[in-house]
Formats: structure tokens, sequence, C-alpha cells
């Protein structure tokens, strides 16, 4: 069975860090790509960042390029999520999703918010 | 920067069919895929590469896309079927859709 299991999140001052990981179980984590999705409270769902298998390929939404970094440890069957600079407009569920043609398993998710 | 709109709610009788449009510039030369998210769960993959259904998905589940739109069809809908559905593309990037709530009334 397919799991995703997110860690990390909590209560960030503005300007803050957080790093969040995904402990992946269930699949051969080193054979597929892996993306952060989010979602602000009572909004829709927000792409943030995309990594390949072998960490060759990254991808970043405009809204979080330069502040956040995506990465991943195979040995560990972990995705992470580096942020940086938070803002309050960052408060929201953070979910890890395997890709394979699409985001075909989600986390639960992990709540972060900004606020001072 | 890519964008992909939904009307933000639709409503239906149980048994009946549901629609859910989603609209992009030139979205039918994209590969367009749907989830269902309801209340305090996480989103669920109904539909991949315009109408595939993964495992586990009802058949009464389809989807199409073609020009500028996606859509997305529930036959015979059910009080289940009550939820958020968000479509979703690829464009050096992953984007959402809008999303739309359907209610079963």
């Amino acid at each position: 069975e397919v799991q995703l299991v997110e860690s990390g999140g909590g209560l960030v001052q503005p300007g803050g860090s957080l790093r969040l990981s995904c402990a992946a179980s269930g699949f051969t984590f080193s054979s597929y790509s892996m993306n952060w999705v989010r979602q602000a409270p009572g909004k829709g769902l927000e792409w943030v960042s995309y990594i390949s298998s072998s960490s060759s390929t990254i991808y970043y939404a405009d809204s979080v390029k330069g502040r956040f970094t995506i990465s991943r440890d195979n040995a560990k069957n972990s995705l992470y999520l580096q942020m940086n600079s938070l803002r309050a407009e960052d408060t929201a569920v953070y979910y890890c999703a395997k890709q394979w043609l699409a985001f075909d398993y989600w986390g639960q998710g992990t709540l972060v918010t900004v606020s001072s | 920067s890519y964008e992909l709109t939904q009307p933000p709610s639709v409503s239906v009788s149980p048994g009946q069919t549901a629609s859910i449009t989603c609209s992009g510039d030139k979205l039918g030369d994209k590969y367009a895929c749907w989830y269902q998210q309801k209340p305090g769960q996480s989103p669920v993959l109904v539909i991949y590469q315009d109408s595939k259904r993964p495992s586990g998905i009802p058949e009464r589940f389809s989807g199409s896309n073609s020009g500028n739109t996606a859509t997305l069809t529930i036959s015979g809908t059910q009080a289940m079927d009550e939820a958020d559905y968000y479509c979703q593309a690829w464009d050096s990037g992953g984007v959402f859709g809008t999303g739309t709530k359907v209610t079963v009334l």
C-alpha cells in the first residue's frame, strides 16, 4: 500500500524558515517524480514544486521561486521542502504527491502557519 | 502564466448527470486530469490522461478534452459524489483549475 506521510509543519514567524519532510513507503520511491502541492485555508489547490526521480529536473511555482528548495533522498525514501523567507500568504496545508501520469497518491498534509 | 478556469459550483439531483468544465488556452493539446476532494480529506485522482480512470474509481466518472475545454462527467450522480473537483494540467509545472463545488440536491 502506498503511503506518504508529511511532517515538519507548524507555526513560524514571517521571515522565518521551516523544513517539511515526506516519508514514502509501499512503492519504489527512487523510480518516481514527486511534487509538493499546497492549499490555503478555504482555498483551492496550488502546485508548489516538482522533482524528478533522480533530482536532475526541478521546477518551482513563481510564487515560491528563490525562497523554497525541493530535494529528495532516495536512500531514505524521503522528500523535502526547505522553506525560507516565509510570508503570511504561505500559510497552507502542504501535501506531497507521487507523480505517475498525474498526482496519483497524496499524503494527508501538514499545516504551515506563518504569523507573528 | 497558464490558467485553468472552472465554474465555482454545479448542482445536480441524485441519479442525474453532472458536467464540470475546465477551460484553458489550447488545453486539448495537453493532458488533463481531475481530482476529487471531500471536506477535511486529501485530493483523490479520478481521471488522468483526459479520460482514463484509476483503479477503484467508479465507471460513472468519465472525462474528455478537446479544443480549449476539458470536461468531467459524473453519470448517475450519488450523494457520495458531493465534493470539490479540480482539473489539472502540466505547463512547465503543475497548474490546477479554480475548483468546482458539486452539490447533490
